[in-house]
């Protein structure tokens, strides 16, 4: 079975440009999840899908990131403008369904660097 | 709010010895789940353990286990005879049970076996 894919896995832009980071889940898998991870430090929730729908997107910076999960299987995340704060690497997870505690699948992260 | 705390930044082991990562958090609900994550180099997060806060008996998973203390919100992950393929960094995580299905991570523990 195939694991989270996520595209690209390096990314290295100037600050005030825009980027955007793929992740296509686990077949079957309902929930969705984009976490950022900075250097040193765990993984932070940055947005819940549970399939079409953003369940919980108030960690989000809202003033420039967004996401979508349009057909709800794989989803797009894109900041825009970047600043030099976003680096790090964001990783996407996915699960079964939301309605137990269900174990998240990772997948293997973009690193993200901001110049 | 949740927290989790990892106070032990690094460990360092020779192969083939017993590990504990401590791991302490806090909370005020009485139901929820523990989790020990690791992420070898390659950043693909691997779940190695879980417990359920209702179960009093330890969860072990082959050479890893755990010793869950309620009253004290402890949670340490012990790692008997150690391999080199345990290097990695080691991220306790918290989540409730009320549906919110978001993982709160710990700082993480970096562990580094030796040959």
């Amino acid at each position: 079975e195939a694991g989270v894919v996520q595209s690209p896995r390096y990314k290295i832009i100037e600050k005030k440009q825009p980027v955007a980071f793929w992740c296509n889940p686990i077949s079957g898998h309902n929930t969705l999840y984009w976490y950022r991870q900075n250097l040193g430090q765990g993984p932070e929730l940055l947005i819940r899908y549970e399939n079409e729908e953003a369940v919980d997107d108030s960690q989000l910076p809202k003033d420039r990131f967004s996401a979508e999960r349009l057909k709800g299987v794989d989803s797009t995340l894109k900041i825009q403008p970047a600043e030099l704060g976003d680096s790090a690497v964001y990783l996407c997870a996915s699960s079964l369904d939301g309605q137990g505690v269900e174990t998240q699948y990772f997948g293997p992260g973009t690193r993200l660097l901001v110049l | 709010a949740q927290t989790v705390t990892q106070s032990q930044p690094e460990m360092s082991v020779q192969e083939a010895e017993t590990v504990t990562l401590s791991c302490t958090y806090d909370t005020s609900e009485n139901n929820y789940y523990l989790f020990w994550y690791k992420q070898p180099p390659s950043r693909q997060m691997i779940l190695v353990i879980r417990q359920e806060a209702y179960k009093q008996q330890n969860a072990t998973e082959n050479r890893f286990s755990v010793n869950f203390q309620k009253a004290a919100k402890s949670f340490s992950l012990k790692i008997s005879d150690s391999q080199l393929g345990d290097t990695a960094m080691y991220f306790c995580a918290f989540m409730n049970d009320q549906g919110a299905q978001k993982l709160v991570f710990g700082q993480g523990t970096r562990l580094t076996i030796n040959p």
